[in-house]
């Protein structure tokens, strides 16, 4: 599988719009890119994913590279619940099983 | 709340014991999963279960083994386990695993393990 790097931490503040970036320089053409996140004390949760073309929903947007070398995840009103680990992962689009491999992801600290 | 149920959400055993955990969806998920998480680490793929089949075991040992009873139903039995086998296990299932397969995964929250 394709490796992602993502900076080990990122700090925001409530009410901020937060831009977490994701490098893939290796990715293939069948992969897409998918974005989890971890509360404290809970299990991965899906944020969003995409293609090509940027994606919107209710809790994220999520900007895709031209080049597919890189994504941002964008939480456009940072609040305290926010504060997570997210993570990027590339998934192949053409594997028959839809396992997913973690990388480090980034820690989130959301500010009052 | 989850959709993915795990019990127990923790549990103390000695390395003799003989312990399972448990995890149960009602989704009408076809792929089901169990992923370790040791403290301030990534999630790592154990298991994968599909149509009730185990399609995928990570190279892990043998004291953990994976059951699959029914489409709602994952199962990890434990064994004879090592103090380094302390962590979250969490369970996770998906709808399909056709190819172009982007069902999002949806976890648990995980069963607690130490062993002494």
């Amino acid at each position: 599988d394709a490796k992602t790097t993502q900076p080990n931490s990122m700090e925001s503040n409530e009410e901020e719009p937060v831009h977490l970036p994701c490098n893939h320089s290796t990715i293939s053409g069948t992969d897409y890119i998918h974005w989890y996140r971890q509360l404290p004390s809970q299990g991965p949760e899906y944020v969003i994913h995409g293609l090509t073309s940027n994606v919107n929903n209710r809790m994220a947007s999520l900007a895709i590279a031209e080049d597919r070398k890189s994504s941002t995840l964008i939480l456009h009103r940072a609040t305290l619940r926010d504060a997570a680990v997210y993570y990027c992962i590339l998934r192949d689009r053409g594997s028959t099983l839809g396992r997913l491999y973690f990388g480090r992801g980034t820690q989130l600290t959301v500010w009052p | 709340d989850t959709e993915v149920t795990q019990t127990p959400k923790h549990l103390v055993m000695g390395m003799t014991n003989k312990k399972s955990l448990k995890c149960e969806q009602h989704m009408g998920h076809r792929a089901m999963y169990w992923y370790k998480q040791k403290a301030k680490k990534p999630p790592e793929l154990m298991f994968v279960y599909s149509y009730e089949k185990l399609s995928i075991n990570e190279s892990v040992p043998s004291r953990f083994s994976p059951e699959c009873p029914n489409s709602s139903l994952l199962n990890l039995h434990l064994h004879a386990l090592q103090p380094e086998d302390s962590a979250l296990y969490l369970c996770a299932s998906s709808q399909t695993t056709g190819q172009n397969n982007n069902s999002p995964l949806h976890f648990g929250n995980g069963t607690r393990l130490t062993v002494t």
